[in-house]
């Protein structure tokens, strides 16, 4: 399993400024993966974050809005730039098994963003 | 590419009535499938998992889920409700180990006394 901690927990955030999110890990791992949870929504994967390497960003998701940094296996980071009403959501960073791969992720609590 | 359906996104049972939470999916491999519960204000925590083997497995709190893959189904179950069991229910696909989840909508799930 893998114990992730989420910064912050909340936030309420004015119209047009940035905020970055961090995603600590409490063991190595290769692939971070960082989601949105929109009110009343299911989750969407935002982008895929390697270490060592870009970002991969799914389609609707652009590096500009949400760049995201991962200096080394057990931190990253995403910062919601520029933000808007419509980035209200919970952010979700969540991670693979270290080791034996079994295939669940695990999941921080989510940093919830609510945008005046 | 790979999708979930969920069935229902609001399911409401009486406490101690069986609760069936549906899921389809579809993937172009042999899948993975999950289910995860998010409590209000909370993340979310495994229920149970499917990888390779035994068809039905089971998971915390009472919960069971089968995979068939004639149906692309993978129903969850649990015999019983409880008040606690209420929550958002989640289920979840992946084309393997380390890869990332493809989430369905959503059912909450809620409990009468």
């Amino acid at each position: 399993s893998a114990v992730i901690s989420q910064k912050p927990s909340r936030d309420i955030c004015q119209r047009g400024t940035s905020l970055t999110i961090q995603c600590q890990v409490d063991s190595q791992v290769t692939m971070m993966f960082w989601y949105r949870q929109q009110p009343g929504q299911s989750l969407t994967l935002i982008a895929t974050a390697n270490q060592g390497s870009e970002a991969t960003y799914e389609s609707g998701f652009v590096i500009d809005k949400f760049p995201i940094s991962r200096p080394n296996l057990t931190f990253s980071t995403l910062t919601v730039s520029n933000m808007s009403p419509e980035d209200s959501s919970i952010y979700l960073c969540s991670v693979a098994s270290s080791g034996r791969q079994t295939g669940e992720l695990f999941f921080g609590e989510g940093s919830r963003l609510t945008v005046l | 590419a790979q999708s979930v359906t969920q069935l229902g996104s609001h399911v409401s049972v009486s406490e101690g009535a069986l609760v069936l939470l549906r899921c389809n999916y579809s993937s172009s491999v042999p899948p993975y499938l999950f289910w995860y519960v998010q409590y209000p204000n909370q993340g979310l925590q495994l229920l149970l998992k499917y990888t390779t083997g035994a068809t039905l497995v089971k998971g915390i709190n009472g919960f069971e889920a089968e995979f068939k893959k004639s149906e692309t189904s993978f129903h969850l179950t649990k015999p019983s409700a409880h008040m606690s069991d209420a929550a958002e229910y989640f289920c979840a696909v992946s084309e393997g180990a380390g890869n990332m989840l493809t989430f369905g909508g959503g059912t909450r799930l809620m409990v009468k006394p």
